[in-house]
């Protein structure tokens, strides 16, 4: 069972360049989301879904784009990279997030460590 | 927007004593979960606490949810070397679906 899966581990990317962060998971959860994190600010909400078709901003939404057409796939896309936009990224799924049926933890894939330049 | 802040920010302890995290949030919450993050690692949730007041125990952590719902606490009695890492409240809403993280709070044991 891999759980949630990002690619890739670690990207360099030149200012203005643009990329997609992958984030797959295998549990069939509805809800996913993309995380930042940087030195003393903890992990601030990009974007997120509650599931196929429908996304959402979170705290940070400027600069990133997201869509989730499947279930298992939520990427996130950085369409001009900018040097503010270095940091470690997080993508994380959960089943249910009104947390209907009892307590939903949030699984977190392995990060993508982005450096822009 | 809804604020979650912890305190401290850093925690150097010997081992053996004690340690505790406080999380505090700008709004009432509907519940709020704790994860732990190893250096180098991505976060680990944890446990959630939904109820006013709640207090759970998992060995030698205890959580707990304040009355009003807008704060929590998380405590490490006799810490251990493997007990290093950074703690994380994350808190939710009602009627959203957004988990908002606190600030984190890093904790370094001295053996």
């Amino acid at each position: 069972n891999a759980g949630v899966t990002q690619t890739p581990k670690f990207q360099v990317l030149k200012t203005g360049q643009s990329m997609t962060l992958q984030c797959a998971q295998d549990m069939n959860h509805e809800y996913m989301s993309w995380y930042r994190q940087d030195p003393g600010m903890g992990l601030r909400l990009i974007h997120y879904s509650v599931g196929a078709g429908i996304t959402d901003q979170g705290e940070v939404p400027n600069g990133y784009n997201v869509s989730r057409s499947t279930t298992e796939d939520f990427p996130l896309r950085l369409l001009s990279a900018a040097p503010s936009q270095t940091s470690v990224y997080f993508c994380a799924s959960s089943s249910d997030p009104s947390d209907r049926l009892g307590p939903t933890e949030a699984f977190f894939g392995q990060g993508t460590r982005l450096t822009v330049v | 927007g809804q604020q979650v802040m912890q305190i401290p920010q850093y925690q150097h302890v010997q081992e053996g004593e004690d340690f505790t995290t406080y999380c505090n949030s700008s709004t009432t919450l509907s519940n709020i979960q704790w994860y732990k993050q190893r250096p180098g690692g991505h976060p680990v949730f944890l446990i959630q606490l939904v109820k006013s007041g709640e207090v759970k125990k998992q060995k030698r952590l205890t959580f707990q949810f304040g009355e009003a719902k807008k704060n929590s606490s998380l405590h490490i009695t006799a810490t251990q070397t493997t007990d290093v890492g950074t703690y994380f409240c994350a808190g939710r809403t009602s009627g959203t679906y957004k988990y908002i993280f606190g600030t984190g709070t890093r904790l370094k044991v001295l053996a």
